[in-house]
């Protein structure tokens, strides 16, 4: 049972290069995160599908798109990479009972420069 | 989007002390407040959390705390050990009910 997993651990781009963050879960949770982590900024959500077939904005979506590919797994993209995104970026994944979420679970991140 | 406060941001105690970090949130119908621990380099993870219709809760040493009329709840660590020394970060859940609100974090350190 490995929980989240995500690829690659690190990734050095140059501006207006493109690629994808992978994510994957195999605690059958219905919801999955995207979250970027910046010194003093805590977490900011990117894009989170609440299940299988859905995606919606979180509070910094500007330069990426998500795609929920199945149930387990859900990637982010970066279409033309700028120095500002720049970050350690964190999938999570969490079970929802009716409207009401529960905890959620973290992968190792992935430590992404943009030169 | 809705904000979540904490304070401090870095506090540092003595071993044995206890630590108490707080959180403000701005979302009334926020009802899902974790806390989470990050050592460096490492993921977050839970360690505790509480719901909105419970006032305290408690595991071991750690205990939460919930003030749902003045929107603010907060995180007590009692005798402090070197290994409690990392990031805590409190968090709200926002309307939508899925997704979380996350403070900016606040750095414990904890000297023997």
């Amino acid at each position: 049972n490995a929980g989240v997993t995500q690829t690659p651990k690190f990734q050095v781009l140059k501006t207006g290069q493109s690629m994808t963050l992978q994510c994957a879960q195999d605690m059958n949770h219905n919801s999955m995160y995207w979250y970027r982590q910046d010194p003093g900024m805590g977490l900011r959500l990117i894009y989170y599908s609440a299940s299988e077939g859905t995606t919606d904005k979180g509070e910094v979506p500007n330069g990426y798109n998500v795609s929920r590919l199945n149930k387990r797994e859900f990637s982010l993209r970066l279409e033309s990479a700028a120095p500002s995104q720049t970050s350690v970026y964190f999938c999570a994944s969490s079970e929802i009972i009716g409207r009401r979420t529960d905890t959620q679970y973290f992968g190792p991140g992935t430590r992404l420069t943009v030169l | 989007g809705e904000n979540v406060e904490q304070h401090p941001s870095t506090l540092s105690v003595q071993e044995g002390d206890s630590a108490v970090i707080k959180c403000t949130y701005s979302d009334s119908a926020s009802n899902y407040f974790p806390w989470y621990k990050q050592e460096l380099g490492k993921r977050p993870q839970l360690i505790i959390d509480i719901r909105s219709n419970v006032g305290e809760k408690k595991d071991q040493r750690i205990a939460v705390t919930l003030n749902k009329t003045a929107k603010h709840f907060s995180l007590h660590i009692t005798e402090t050990q070197p290994e409690d020394s990392a990031v805590y970060f409190c968090a709200a859940s926002m309307n939508s009910g899925y997704a979380l609100n996350f403070g900016k974090g606040t750095s414990l350190l904890v000297t023997p």
